[in-house]
C-alpha cells in the first residue's frame, strides 16, 4: 500500500511568520508530486504539480520544493496571511490517473 | 463553466436507507472519481472511471456502486446505509494538461452525509 505522509498534521502561526510542512512518499519510481490546498467549507484546489527532481514552483507566496531522491517534497508560505489557513494536501500518483492523499498539515494563521 | 458540480449538499439517511449521490462536470473530462473524507483518515479513494464505460474499485469500495451514465455524470449509490458510511463525499474529474504528465483533479463542493 502506498504511503503519503505529512508532517506536522497542525500548524498556528502569527500573521507575518512564514513557515513549511513536509510531505514524504516512495522516493522509487517517482512520477510526480501533487499539491493541493483546501478551504474550510470548499472544495480541494490544485496548487502544484511537481515532477522533476530539485523542482521549485511558486505561486505569490506559496512556493514548493521537491527531492525525489530522498522521497520529501517541502510547502513554503512566506509572510503568513489569515487567508492562507487551509488544509494543505499532497497527493503521489498511485496506478493509472489515481492519487494517494496525504492526510494533510491543517494551517491556521491568527491576525 | 460551473465545473464539477454535486447533489445534495447535504443528507440524512436512516440505516438500511438507500440513496444516490450526483456528479456532473462541464469540463469535458476522461476521468472521473468519488472520494470519501474522514477526520484523520484524509480523502479515500471509493471508485473511480477512467472513461466513460468503465469503472473500478478504488481503496474503499464496499457498500458502494458506481455508474457512469455519461461522459458528464458519475453517480454514487448506496444501496443500504450503514452508520459507517456517515462521511463527507467528493467528487472529481482530471484532465491531463498539454504536455503534462500526470492529471490535475478538480473537485466538487462535497455532500455530507449523516447516516443515523
Amino acid at each position: 500500500i502506498l504511503n503519503v505522509e505529512q508532517s506536522p498534521q497542525s500548524l498556528h502561526v502569527q500573521e507575518g511568520d512564514s513557515t513549511n510542512f513536509t510531505c514524504s512518499f516512495p522516493s522509487s519510481n517517482f512520477y510526480a508530486l501533487h499539491w493541493y490546498r483546501w478551504e474550510t467549507a470548499k472544495s480541494p484546489e490544485a496548487l502544484f504539480v511537481m515532477t522533476l527532481n530539485g523542482d521549485e514552483k511558486k505561486k505569490g507566496r506559496i512556493s514548493a520544493t521537491l527531492n525525489t531522491k530522498e522521497g520529501y517534497s517541502y510547502l513554503y508560505i512566506k509572510g503568513s496571511q489569515p487567508e492562507d489557513s487551509a488544509t494543505y494536501l499532497c497527493a503521489y500518483p498511485a496506478g493509472f490517473q489515481k492519487l494517494v492523499f496525504g492526510t494533510g498539515t491543517r494551517l491556521l494563521v491568527s491576525p | 463553466n460551473a465545473g464539477v458540480t454535486q447533489t445534495p449538499k447535504f443528507q440524512v439517511l436512516k440505516t438500511g436507507q438507500s440513496m444516490t449521490l450526483q456528479c456532473a462536470q462541464d469540463m469535458n473530462h476522461n476521468s472521473m472519481y468519488w472520494y470519501r473524507q474522514d477526520p484523520g483518515m484524509g480523502l479515500r479513494l471509493i471508485y473511480y472511471s477512467a472513461s466513460e464505460g468503465t469503472t473500478d474499485k478504488g481503496e474503499v469500495p464496499n457498500g458502494y456502486n458506481v455508474s457512469r451514465l455519461n461522459k458528464r455524470e458519475f453517480s454514487l449509490r448506496l444501496e443500504s446505509a450503514a452508520p459507517s458510511q456517515t462521511s463527507v463525499y467528493f467528487c472529481a474529474s482530471s484532465e491531463r494538461p498539454s504536455g503534462g504528465s500526470t492529471d490535475t483533479q478538480y473537485f466538487g463542493p462535497g455532500t455530507r452525509l449523516t447516516v443515523l
